[in-house]
């Protein structure tokens, strides 16, 4: 079975410092990924998102940045956290395009402050 | 430029009636839609799916139901219970230009159902 990982569970930072968090999926292969954040009261938008290793794809512009070094790794940076940053950020991995109608699975998610 | 939307911020209904979520979407290329499930500090759970050609799904207690002429669908609990409390996303998502897709979702803001016992 598939399961996918995202640490850590919650992260208190202070404004300018960097961001690395982490996400990781396993029992698959070649999946779709995808990065969401759920701000206080609002629904989840989509950040972004990876189809192979190396392919990243911005949805909004923003003060983060995505990677992809391995097939199952997605890793979300920011060089410097602004306020607005904080939010609920949420990993997402889906079979990939060749399969259309097909769900995404989620992540436990990180809870960020940012002082 | 909401694309989806859930009108309806909280629903309360008694356990053992029938709750009833609603989702309204302007994108007519959208052509998949969920429905999610998320408790609070967790990632949502996806609980059921429907694609354009069909307006009905059924899983056990969940149905969803898609009336594509009025962009609308809706979610289905019966019977309610307590266990089903937590906040339902729906979502939607389009094919890319060259008819395939890399999934991406548009989510709704969420309604917060509390099934009271």
């Amino acid at each position: 079975s598939q399961t996918i990982h995202q640490w850590p569970a919650t992260l208190v930072q202070p404004v300018g410092s960097p961001l690395s968090l982490e996400c990781t999926v396993e029992g698959t292969s070649n999946p779709n990924l995808y990065w969401y954040r759920q701000a206080a009261g609002r629904g989840l938008q989509l950040l972004f998102y990876s189809v192979g290793i190396g392919q990243i794809s911005s949805e909004v512009p923003q003060n983060l940045s995505a990677s992809r070094p391995q097939d199952r790794q997605f890793i979300l940076s920011s060089k410097k956290l602004l306020l607005s940053d904080s939010g609920f950020y949420l990993c997402a991995w889906r079979k990939t395009l060749a399969d259309y109608y097909n769900e995404q699975f989620f992540g436990p998610g990180t809870r960020l402050t940012v002082l | 430029d909401q694309q989806v939307k859930q009108n309806s911020p909280s629903l309360s209904v008694q356990e053992g009636r029938i709750s009833i979520l609603n989702c309204d979407y302007t994108n007519s290329m959208f052509d998949y839609f969920l429905w999610y499930k998320k408790y609070p500090a967790e990632g949502p759970t996806f609980l059921i799916s429907i694609s354009s050609i069909k307006d009905k799904n059924e899983d056990g207690r969940f149905t969803v139901f898609l009336n594509k002429s009025a962009k609308h669908l809706s979610l289905h609990i019966v019977p309610s219970q307590p266990g089903d409390s937590a906040v339902y996303f729906c979502a939607a998502s389009a094919p890319n230009a060259g008819g395939t897709s890399y999934g991406k979702l548009t989510f709704g803001q969420g309604t917060i159902l509390t099934v009271h016992p």
